[in-house]
């Protein structure tokens, strides 16, 4: 089994419809990450969590909103989804006593239509 | 807002030559990161470089960091055509893995 699961891999739905995009983790990292890209734009960073308590907001979280359900969970929800927020979708996790860098998922392609 | 910025964007060279990619970042970070993605697929982290370490080594990998530039560079050297594929870096500015902030990456393609 992969280290970072996400589901879907693939995704359409419809301009207005809530959509939530799940995470695991079998890494038994406290910190999660999710990141959207854009082709040109790179990565950029939605939310993060350090802990099961500790939710912080990333670059761009407006029309985005995300729940840690566990250490090893983490979702990231679309209210009502836009054009705009076609992208591929990427959840990481690290572990900041390591230098190993992020753990990144396979990614959610997600497209509204 | 992106901290850094690749160059070039795209790169293409025959089999067997090196590779080298750029980094360039604005603000003062703790470490970077390169990581390498195929076509679509999740990023995987090849190398951390620390902000006191100038140079490091890692296979057929080697990076610089060069902070009073505020750059670094990737060279990839013998490269494979399993080596095609998109770089990142990325920046880190707090102690200990926090809230990478990634570039807009490479290109890099290799002619067999």
């Amino acid at each position: 089994d992969a280290d970072v699961t996400q589901t879907p891999r693939n995704r359409i739905t419809k301009t207005g419809k809530r959509i939530m995009l799940e995470c695991s983790q079998t890494k038994g990292h406290d910190r999660m990450y999710w990141y959207r890209q854009d082709p040109g734009l790179g990565l950029r960073l939605i939310y993060y969590s350090f802990d099961v308590k500790d939710i912080n907001k990333g670059e761009i979280s407006d029309g985005y909103s995300v729940s840690r359900q566990a250490q090893a969970k983490f979702s990231l929800s679309l209210e009502s989804a836009i054009p705009n927020q076609t992208a591929l979708y990427f959840c990481a996790t690290s572990d900041p006593n390591r230098p190993d860098g992020y753990t990144f998922g396979s990614g959610t392609r997600l497209t509204v239509v | 807002s992106q901290q850094g910025e690749e160059d070039p964007q795209a790169l293409s060279i025959q089999e067997g030559e090196n590779a080298t990619m750029n980094c360039s970042y604005k603000t003062s970070i703790n470490n970077l990161q390169w990581y390498r993605q195929n076509s679509g697929r999740g990023l995987v982290h090849l190398i951390l470089i620390r902000s006191n370490e100038r140079e490091k080594h890692s296979g057929r990998l080697r990076v610089t960091l060069d902070t009073s530039k505020k750059s670094s560079s990737l060279l990839i050297t013998a490269s494979r055509a399993a080596d095609t594929a998109s770089y990142f870096c990325a920046t880190g500015s707090n102690f200990g893995n926090e809230k990478l902030t990634f570039g807009t990456g490479t290109r890099l393609t290799i002619i067999p």
